[in-house]
């Protein structure tokens, strides 16, 4: 089956710096990628929706210079998180979809646990 | 926007039983997709059935169904004989948006 790699799966940061997480398509173009955060307990929260070649679309509340999305290719889409705080600590998760999207189901990385200190 | 909403925060069933899950959304679009997604305690998401919402029959995958009744906007999800692999949370999913509910956090039984 198509598989999504997610890396790093875990990553410490200081408060300030910045966190690339990226997203990597297999053996599938993936013509969108959606980013997610999800806290404890919690359900997914959409962030963001990129696709190749062009701005991603972000959703309501969600701060576009905090968390920037890069899609470049048809197999990669990163995530950066700029000066993060202790406030950004979470679960990231990032999904791909091929060219047949919305018929494609949606394939999951396996999430980056984000800890701010 | 589409809302997708989950009342069951937690369910319990015992081995070999079976169990069902509701999800209703709310949505203006005529075509779309439903789906139910398992994410057991590794967090690893994992696609369990999904329904297109122009199809009336109901979708099957093996133990896992649905009930899906489009002009009340629900789609709920029927595990028969439950196993302690099913245990994990379930999330109900709209797929334009990219939507998901709260969850149901299923324990199974032995």
């Amino acid at each position: 089956g198509a598989v999504v790699s997610q890396h790093p799966s875990w990553v410490i940061c200081k408060s300030g710096t910045s966190v690339k997480i990226e997203c990597r398509s297999l053996d599938f173009q993936a013509t969108t990628m959606f980013w997610y955060r999800q806290f404890p307990k919690q359900s997914l929260m959409l962030m963001a929706t990129s696709n190749e070649g062009s701005k991603a679309t972000y959703e309501q509340g969600v701060e576009k210079d905090k968390f920037l999305i890069n899609h470049a290719s048809l197999t990669l889409s990163t995530l950066t998180v700029t000066s993060a705080h202790p406030e950004d600590s979470s679960f990231y998760i990032c999904s791909a979809v091929g060219y047949r999207f919305p018929n494609s189901p949606l394939h999951f990385g396996n999430g980056t646990r984000l800890t701010v200190t | 926007a589409q809302t997708v909403t989950q009342s069951q925060p937690e369910m319990s069933v015992q081995e070999a039983e079976t169990v069902t899950l509701s999800c209703t959304y709310d949505t203006s679009e005529s075509d779309y997709y439903l789906f139910w997604y398992k994410q057991p305690p590794s967090r690893q998401m994992i696609l369990v059935i999904r329904q297109e919402a122009y199809k009336q029959q109901n979708a099957t995958e093996n133990r896992f169904s649905v009930n899906f009744q489009k002009a009340a906007k629900s789609f709920s999800l029927k595990i028969s004989d439950s196993q302690l692999g099913d245990a994990a949370m379930y999330f109900c999913a709209y797929r334009m948006g990219m939507r998901f509910g709260a969850g149901t956090r299923l324990t199974v039984k032995p």
